[in-house]
């Protein structure tokens, strides 16, 4: 098992529609972060999270520590919102961050 | 721009051959990562370093190596390349020294676009 999935592996939706990705993590992680991939391959780090929620913009990143779980959602979905999403976890004293498999989202006009 | 600026943005060269990739951190980031994403591996964690010293290792080969100088900037070495090295491979910085929540912020290169022919 990894230590950390995601669900699910890919996503299309309309625009304007509310979205919602999951990951879920071993125990032992302590910190997760969101980023996004563009197409062209880049990489943008969305939100780090330890405890609760944040938000940016349309977009808002809840974990639960106890049930070892996080959610990135995405309001009112655009079509340059397309792009994989990955979720990744850094180990309590460890530096090696441990990588989900990403969503692959496409919002559609 | 995340401030991390990496080079070469594509390289493509034969197999048995040896490359170098250079990573910038952002201003003020003492920690450099390297991570490769491969097509049937995703991405993975290589190897970070904090302020000069090696911090923490992954799945790094034999055949790869890295250094992080006194001006910060890392570079990535890989030597008899095989076709399997074919991959992206992203450097990223923050400020902390890793370990979770003291991480902070990561920022993302463009990523180093490596072909093995």
């Amino acid at each position: 098992k990894n230590e950390v999935e995601q669900s699910p592996q890919n996503l299309t939706a309309q625009e304007g529609e509310f979205i919602t990705i999951n990951c879920s993590y071993s125990v032992g992680i302590s910190a997760l972060h969101w980023l996004q991939q563009h197409p062209g391959g880049g990489i943008v780090s969305l939100f780090m999270l330890s405890s609760g929620k944040k938000k940016h913009g349309r977009l808002i990143a809840t974990i639960n520590i106890q049930e070892k779980h996080s959610s990135l959602h995405i309001t009112a979905s655009h079509p340059r919102d397309s792009a994989v999403y990955i979720c990744a976890g850094f180990r309590l004293g460890n530096e090696k961050l441990t990588f989900g498999t990403g969503t692959r989202l496409t919002i559609i006009p | 721009d995340s401030g991390v600026t990496q080079t070469p943005k594509h390289l493509i060269t034969a197999t048995g051959q040896r490359v170098t990739l250079r990573c910038s951190p952002r201003s003020g980031d003492l920690s450099v990562y390297w991570y490769q994403q491969s097509l049937d591996q995703g991405l993975q964690f290589l190897i970070q370093y904090y302020n000069g010293e090696e911090r923490a290792k992954g799945n790094i080969l034999e055949r790869f190596s890295a250094q992080q100088f006194p001006d910060l900037h890392s570079e990535l070495n890989l030597s008899s390349l095989e076709l399997g090295d074919s991959a992206l491979y992203f450097c990223a910085s923050s400020v902390g020294r890793g370990g979770g929540r003291n991480t902070g912020e990561l920022f993302f290169g463009e990523g180093s676009r490596l072909t093995v022919l």
